[in-house]
């Protein structure tokens, strides 16, 4: 079964700060990862897309790394700020043996506070 | 920017009646997926379409649920009849292939009385 963890489920840091969040995936196979930000009460934003070719993705102050032969991706957020604050999702796009089709899981996320 | 379309945004009902909700995937994807989320569950993938076609919807109550693409511009997810453990917040995604990700909607956030 094709399961995406995210640790820690929340985290509270002090503004300035870097820090990492966390996602395992079960299964190697797999097209890609994506990381999303959901604030409050809104949608899914999309972060970063790494391919399963590639190891790591950047944009600004944000760096995803993606390990896909033990099953990890790292999403790195240099400088922290206030407006940081919102929900971070891991989407594992799994490869399913029938057809080319796909599966999509998303963990439970984790939910950052960055604090003035 | 090139968007995904949910409607509506907000929608209440009472228990038993029949609720419609639709997605306008971005011009050109042929992947639409259906998602619920809820703050026990997060999001749980309820169906998925590929060149209009259902791929999977074992998600998705089937006594109550169903999903449909009646055209390329169109994915539609309906509940009958809706009960108040169907509230949730629906999402609909939509992307081109496997590889390029996928972008979702803003959501119908559904609250059942």
């Amino acid at each position: 079964k094709q399961e995406v963890t995210q640790i820690p489920a929340a985290l509270s840091v002090p503004e300035g700060e870097n820090l990492v969040l966390n996602c395992s995936f079960t299964d190697s196979a797999i097209y890609n990862l994506q990381w999303f930000r959901q604030d409050p009460g809104k949608g899914l934003t999309s972060l970063l897309l790494i391919q399963s070719s590639q190891r790591e993705q950047t944009s600004g102050r944000l760096n995803a790394s993606l390990d896909k032969s033990s099953g990890r991706s790292t999403l790195y957020i240099a400088a922290s700020q206030p407006g940081d604050s919102a929900t971070y999702l891991c989407a594992v796009s799994f490869r399913l043996t029938q057809g080319g089709s796909e599966k999509l899981v998303f963990g439970k996320g984790t939910k950052l506070t960055v604090n003035p | 920017d090139a968007r995904v379309t949910q409607t509506p945004r907000h929608k209440v009902t009472e228990m038993g009646q029949e609720v419609t909700m639709r997605c306008q995937p971005i011009l050109g994807h042929n992947t639409v997926f259906w998602y619920r989320q809820t703050m026990m569950q997060g999001l749980e993938l309820l169906a998925y379409f590929r060149n209009r076609a259902p791929l999977d919807d074992s998600g998705m109550p089937k006594d109550r649920f169903s999903a449909e693409m009646p055209d390329a511009t169109l994915a539609t997810l309906k509940i009958q009849p809706s009960e108040p453990r169907d509230s949730a917040v629906y999402f609909c995604a939509s992307g081109l292939v496997a590889r390029y990700g996928y972008t979702f909607g803003s959501g119908t956030r559904l609250t059942v009385v």
